[in-house]
């Protein structure tokens, strides 16, 4: 079935790195565009980043723009999201998902990952 | 960025009662609006997309309508099994954003 896997959370001390994996299984991956959204602890959604379908083109949100970095490995059907630099408001649950429609920038999140917890803590 | 400010933040009602949640954009968003639901410790799952289409498999109580910049979504009859946080989220313009959340609560 369709499916998203997220691995790679841990708590990491402020200002290091922690590197971020979703796994897809089940659909064409290499026709859907990939976003990674967060959830702060008891707090709402808030989008991180996106990956284009070939990897050509990401966009990120104005809190991680030059810290996080998002990548694709379409011969493994793996999306990364390399953070550096985290702060103590990293600290959330980090969902992958994909869009409901293919080829698309933006649209409904159909499939979710479970989420894997990030937290930033000395 | 397009602001989504949902009404009201939390809610109680009984079983079998309709229940309506409403989103208001900050712009015009044309119409490009979903609705998740999120239970404690797990994913959104989506509900309703492009404001009132009903993804595959979600029973049809669950309904979502639009008016203007002003969108709602209902649940004609409510069971236990929809204790819950639901989120709007635009996607108009990135980036996407996600409203504060509803959390319903059973009486």
């Amino acid at each position: 079935q369709v499916q998203l896997v997220e691995s790679g959370g841990g708590v990491v001390q402020p200002g290091r790195s922690l590197r971020l994996s979703c796994a897809a299984s089940g659909f064409t991956f290499t026709r859907y565009a990939i976003h990674w959204v967060r959830q702060a602890p008891g707090k709402g959604l808030e989008w991180v980043a996106l990956i284009w379908y070939d990897g050509n083109d990401k966009y990120y949100a104005d809190s991680v723009k030059g810290r996080f970095t998002i990548s694709r490995d379409n011969s493994k059907n793996t999306v990364s999201l390399q953070m550096n630099s985290l702060r103590a408001e990293d600290t959330a649950v980090y969902y992958c998902a994909k869009l409901r429609g293919a080829v698309l920038w933006l649209g409904a999140f159909d499939v979710w990952g479970q989420g894997t917890m990030v937290t930033v803590s000395s | 960025d397009i602001q989504m400010t949902q009404s009201p933040s939390s809610l109680s009602a009984s079983v079998g009662d309709r229940v309506t949640l409403t989103c208001q954009a900050s712009q015009d968003i044309n119409y490009y609006l979903n609705w998740y639901q999120q239970k404690p410790g797990k994913a959104p799952k989506l509900l309703i997309y492009d404001a009132s289409n009903l993804e595959t498999g979600v029973p049809s109580r669950f309904s979502g309508s639009a008016s203007g910049t002003h969108f709602n979504f209902s649940i004609s009859s409510l069971q236990p099994e929809d204790v819950a946080t639901y989120y709007c989220q635009q996607y108009d313009n990135l980036p996407p954003t996600f409203g504060g959340g509803t959390k319903v609560e059973i009486k």
